[in-house]
């Protein structure tokens, strides 16, 4: 199994409090990324990471940030929690570009209930 | 822009029975197509993939065959387990970073 550590795998909060969501690998894949997963939505990509301070958008990055100043951690931020960011949020890994049929390796997933 | 649909379920089948959960896509040029697959409290994996027109990934008895005159990757199995019940995921990469992935398929096998 690769390395991939969600933290922490449980949390609630409340409306306009700041989250971290935090994913460490010990692969050292370049690759790393953040998605949201809904009834009816499936797999949703939050942000992005390709490389240290490389980072980009995803289709869902409305209220949220990341940040990624070592390769093997990548974190997830909400600055204002909002009722409609409660879901199961899973980081993935890859060690090469998704377009060379990179392979994405998941963590155990994050849920996060926000009242 | 780029996307998979694939067939809304949940699907429920006996122990044994043939299983087809459909894929189509939409995408310029010639993407990488994949399945993947979540079983219970688990994050996805990889089950196979296919990267040209007319591949077939398989893995653990699943079969699926890139059709690029019907833009297709339909998983199938001839002989479903109940170990096989789990969420799978068509997905799709293209000249990015990035991978989408359809809404997902829920699979119920009953013994």
């Amino acid at each position: 199994d690769a390395g991939i550590t969600q933290s922490p795998r449980h949390k609630v909060t409340e409306t306009g409090t700041p989250v971290t969501l935090r994913c460490h690998q010990t692969e050292n894949h370049r690759y790393m990324y953040w998605y949201r997963q809904d009834p009816g939505h499936g797999l949703r990509l939050i942000h992005y990471s390709y490389g240290v301070k490389d980072t980009d958008k995803g289709e869902v990055s409305d209220g949220y940030s990341v940040s990624r100043s070592k390769t093997e951690d990548f974190l997830l931020t909400l600055e204002s929690a909002t009722s409609s960011q409660t879901s199961v949020y899973f980081c993935a890994i890859s060690e090469s570009r998704m377009a060379n049929t990179g392979e994405l390796f998941f963590g155990e997933g994050s849920r996060l209930t926000v009242l | 822009g780029d996307s998979v649909t694939q067939m809304e379920g949940p699907v429920t089948l006996s122990e044994e029975a043939c299983l087809t959960i459909n894929c189509t896509y939409t995408a310029t040029g010639y993407p990488s197509l994949f399945w993947y697959v979540q079983y219970p409290g688990e994050g996805l994996q990889l089950l196979l993939k296919a990267t040209k027109a007319d591949d077939k990934g398989s893995n653990k008895g699943f079969e699926a065959t890139y059709r690029k005159e019907t833009t297709s990757f339909h998983l199938e199995k001839g002989s479903v387990q109940v170990s096989d019940s789990a969420v799978y995921f068509c997905a799709l990469s293209n000249r990015d970073d990035k991978i989408i992935f359809g809404k997902g398929t829920r699979l119920h096998i009953l013994p």
